[in-house]
């Protein structure tokens, strides 16, 4: 059964860094493609970061709002993909989902953790 | 980016009844390898998004046949018949056929 454990969100002070972890388990994280989706309170889902798979060497994706602050990356000996925020902004607030990427397809997605920025 | 506009953003519907909900995309989803990657994504209250329906028109697994999608290009529908109470939530259409990966902005259902 494929599950995706998210852990690391708090609360923490504009300027400050979090490092957001995503426990896979049920297949093999090197195999597939993984991303970061984002939702602010009351709001939509927002892609922010993808990595690809072993065979594409695990190559990165980020969009506008968390590039250069943020770093997607992946310790596939112990099926954990990594979400590194530095920098964090006021707006960066909300919950912060992994997904599995299947072609373009997000198929499972972990349980979200709660990530609040303010002073 | 591809921008991905859906309609409507709100709706109510009786237990039985059918709903539909549109998704435009701003450029063709089209995939250089002849895949449009467009899905359907349902959030139910204080969960997580789950897939319902992948390159327009299939059905993940599990997902009930009263969820059906179709489309073509920029144009896409989702459409749920004989509506459950478990049907409610938020949904969303999601593109994957460029980077950034793009979600529409969600269509809020509710039961009668």
């Amino acid at each position: 059964e494929v599950k995706l454990a998210v852990h690391g969100g708090g609360l923490v002070e504009p300027g400050s860094s979090l490092r957001l972890s995503c426990v896979a388990s049920g297949f093999t994280l090197g195999d597939y493609y993984m991303e970061w989706v984002r939702q602010a309170p009351g709001k939509g889902l927002e892609w922010i970061a993808a990595t690809r798979n072993r065979a594409k060497d695990y190559s990165a994706e980020y969009s506008v709002s968390v590039n250069g602050r943020f770093t997607i990356s992946r310790d596939v000996s112990q099926n954990i993909l990594y979400l590194h925020m530095n920098n964090l902004k006021t707006e960066d607030t909300g919950i912060y989902y992994c997904a599995r990427d299947v072609g373009g397809i997000d198929d499972y997605w972990g349980q979200g953790v709660m990530v609040t920025v303010s002073s | 980016d591809v921008v991905m506009t859906q309609t409507p953003v709100s709706m109510s519907v009786s237990l039985g009844g059918q709903v539909s909900i549109s998704c435009r995309s701003s450029q063709s989803l089209v995939h250089n390898n002849g895949n449009t990657y467009l899905s359907w994504y349902i959030q139910k209250p204080s969960q997580s998004p789950q897939l319902l329906i992948y390159k327009v028109s299939n059905r993940f697994s599990g997902i009930s046949d009263r969820f059906s999608g179709s489309g073509s290009g920029t144009d896409f529908t989702l459409k749920i018949s004989r509506v459950e109470p478990d049907d409610l939530g938020v949904y969303y259409c999601g593109q994957g056929t460029q980077y950034p990966l793009t979600f529409g902005s969600g269509t809020k259902l509710e039961i009668k």
